[in-house]
């Protein structure tokens, strides 16, 4: 089945720890999305990719970075210097042209204590 | 900086009732206006608008788009409690698919 797999569902770590949140996906996509989900604040962007081996800056991109070296992968990493990074994170794909409809992963729920 | 806003932040209604999501958004290069439902986790598409004043249908939903006005509605009729859910819209802008956001309606249908 064609899909968007993001890994691990729940994770937990420790204040001051990096963290890498895998996506996975086999739709032949070109274009790849991390978003964060808090309560009462809806998806925003992180990062985007519209092709390999490049990436831009969303609206919240302090603290977190990636990386795309292979068109079906595009992980998240959330460092340390990320301030609050309990949260929801959403990874998603399109392919282009424009105009296109996103497909979602099922998301990974992060918690740092 | 873009802007996209829904109304109300949550709804709860009984079932058969109708309800109407609101979605207003001030973007620079506008591309689309999507609709996603988001039940527990990944958010599953509804309906992408790029023209004004054509309503899109699905059974019991439906949605159209006032590129003038800079808004959009979804109507969900006939309500059910498998509607609850958070209904999220979001704005294509620019090149690359970007999609911008809004903080989603929470709707509850209650028996």
């Amino acid at each position: 089945d064609g899909g968007i797999t993001q890994s691990p569902k729940y994770l937990f770590r420790k204040e001051g720890q990096n963290v890498t949140l895998s996506c996975e996906q086999n739709l032949n996509h070109d274009a790849m999305y991390w978003y964060r989900q808090d309560p009462g604040q809806g998806l925003r962007l992180i990062y985007y990719s519209q092709i390999v081996n490049d990436f831009q800056k969303g609206d919240i991109a302090e603290g977190y970075s990636v990386s795309r070296e292979k068109k079906e992968s595009f992980p998240l990493t959330v460092t340390s210097a990320q301030k609050n990074p309990t949260a929801f994170y959403l990874c998603a794909s399109s392919r282009e042209p424009m105009n296109t409809e996103a497909f979602f992963g099922q998301g990974t729920r992060l918690t740092v204590v | 900086e873009d802007k996209v806003v829904q109304s109300p932040l949550s709804l709860v209604v009984h079932e058969g009732d109708t309800v109407t999501l609101n979605c207003s958004y001030e973007v620079t290069n506008f591309r689309s206006l999507l609709w996603y439902k988001q039940e527990k986790k990944a958010p599953t598409f509804l309906f992408m608008l790029t023209s004004s004043g054509i309503e899109k249908k699905s059974g019991r939903l439906s949605s159209i788009l006032d590129k003038k006005e800079l808004f959009s509605i979804l109507n969900i009729t006939a309500t059910q409690t498998g509607d609850s859910a958070i209904y999220l819209c979001a704005v294509g802008v620019g090149g690359g698919n970007k999609l911008t956001f809004g903080t989603g309606t929470q709707l509850k249908v209650e028996l």
